[in-house]
């Protein structure tokens, strides 16, 4: 089956901290794999995407490889702002079948203090 | 652009009841999805139209729920004989079929059986 397990949080970070989201997934075929990303008080909004194997996705300073021999798209940022407080929630799109489900994960909450 | 909206934004209902919630997505997007999150959890995906046909629905959709897309624009989610376990935020995305990795999420209508 198809399913996404990501870090649980919620994580805190001081600014300009490092920061990962560790996500792995499981799937049927060969999926895409997004993060989204939940402002307060907000809808979903793609973060950034990889399509296959090796591809790196990025946006707004974050990154995620898609990494086939680990199942594995974590997202990195190299150095968080206040302004990234959000829930994190990683996905993937399953190609099996008519192609059109997405699996997400249950989120990340992240925290960014002054 | 509009982006993708929702009413209500919130429900409040009693157990037995019948409620029916509404989604406008994005103008030109042709493909609209519904999902239901719960708290803690993430989207989980319940059917999705392209155009005006429903072409694929979840296990989790019971026969109790019930999707439409009479023209292809909007679409509604009607819940029949509510249960407390429907309590929920029900989500709606549009995209393009050309881009359908790119959704587009709306607000939410946060459902609460009581």
């Amino acid at each position: 089956g198809n399913s996404v397990t990501q870090m649980e949080g919620p994580v805190t970070l001081s600014e300009e901290a490092f920061l990962t989201i560790n996500c792995t997934y499981t799937a049927t075929g060969y999926p895409s794999l997004f993060w989204y990303v939940q402002y307060p008080g907000e809808g979903l909004q793609l973060l950034l995407k990889a399509t296959k194997a090796d591809d790196k996705g990025s946006n707004k300073g974050f990154e995620a490889t898609y990494r086939k021999e680990t199942t594995s798209f974590h997202l990195e940022k190299g150095s968080v702002q206040v302004s990234d407080s959000a829930v994190y929630f990683c996905a993937l799109r399953s190609f099996w079948g008519t192609g059109n489900q997405f699996y997400f994960g249950t989120g990340t909450s992240l925290t960014v203090i002054p | 652009d509009t982006g993708v909206s929702q009413d209500p934004r919130h429900k409040i209902t009693k157990r037995g009841q019948n409620v029916t919630f509404r989604c406008d997505p994005i103008s030109e997007h042709n493909r609209l999805y519904w999902y239901r999150q719960t708290l803690g959890q993430g989207p989980e995906f319940l059917t999705y139209f392209q155009n005006e046909a429903q072409l694929e629905k979840s296990r989790l959709l019971s026969d109790r729920f019930s999707a439409e897309r009479p023209k292809g624009s909007f679409s509604t989610l009607e819940i029949q004989r509510t249960e407390q376990g429907d309590s929920a935020m029900y989500l709606c995305a549009s995209s393009l079929a050309a881009s359908a990795d790119e959704q587009y999420f709306g607000p939410g209508t946060r459902l609460t059986v009581t």
